[in-house]
């Protein structure tokens, strides 16, 4: 069974733009996490959708924003970009919503803001 | 907010056992303890995960005492393929797991 992908893998943008980052989870995953990471803050969780439902949303501005797919494909887009919005943008995929699941995590997105 | 707090980094020779402990004083009750592994470059992949007392797998083996305030990750024998940074993210509601910074242990030959 193929793993969490993302796409694309590494994005070069300049402050003000926006971006769209996609995942693409494990076949008959429905649960969608994704993470930002950088080397001050560590892994911050962003948001979690369900069935095409935001279930949860971490502490980050309204610049961040996601969905996801009837295929349980998500995407998550950031406006506006800024020269702290440089990460590692990661994207995690579960069988099921709820706690105490596996999360299984795709490779990342790297995204450098200039 | 449902922070864990751990060493920054550890160092272990190839072949011992290694014990990283993770602080979590505000635990809640539904609160479950995970830890994951993590190797540059890629996502983090899960090692185990525990409620209260002791749980064993195939790779690591984690301790949780009564009073669920901290937990230890055991890894025996460790080789250099195990230099990682680990976390010990609590779950708490859905699937959003309030990670660190981790611990990053380093194996020397």
């Amino acid at each position: 069974k193929a793993g969490v992908t993302q796409t694309p893998r590494y994005l070069i943008k300049t402050r003000g733009q926006q971006v769209t980052l996609s995942c693409s989870p494990i076949s008959g995953h429905r649960s969608v996490s994704w993470y930002q990471q950088t080397p001050g803050q560590g892994l911050q969780f962003l948001f979690e959708y369900f069935s095409e439902t935001q279930r949860n949303k971490g502490n980050f501005p309204g610049r961040f924003s996601g969905r996801q797919f009837s295929n349980s494909r998500s995407e998550m887009n950031v406006s506006t970009l800024e020269l702290g919005d440089s990460a590692l943008y990661l994207c995690a995929s579960s069988p099921q919503a709820g706690a105490n699941n596996e999360q299984f995590f795709g490779p990342g997105t790297r995204l450098t803001v200039l | 907010l449902a922070k864990t707090t751990q060493p920054i980094s550890m160092d272990s020779y190839e072949g011992q056992e290694v014990n990283i402990t993770c602080s979590h004083n505000n635990i809640a009750t539904n609160d479950y303890i995970t830890w994951y592994q993590q190797f540059p470059s890629q996502g983090p992949r899960f090692i185990i995960q525990g409620y209260k007392t002791k749980v064993t797998n195939e790779v690591a083996s984690l301790f949780i005492p009564a009073d669920r305030k901290s937990s230890t990750l055991s890894l025996p024998r460790v080789s250099l393929s195990d230099t990682a940074v680990y976390y010990c993210p609590l779950s708490r509601g859905a699937n959003n797991l309030f990670f660190g910074t981790g611990t990053r242990l380093t194996v020397i030959p």
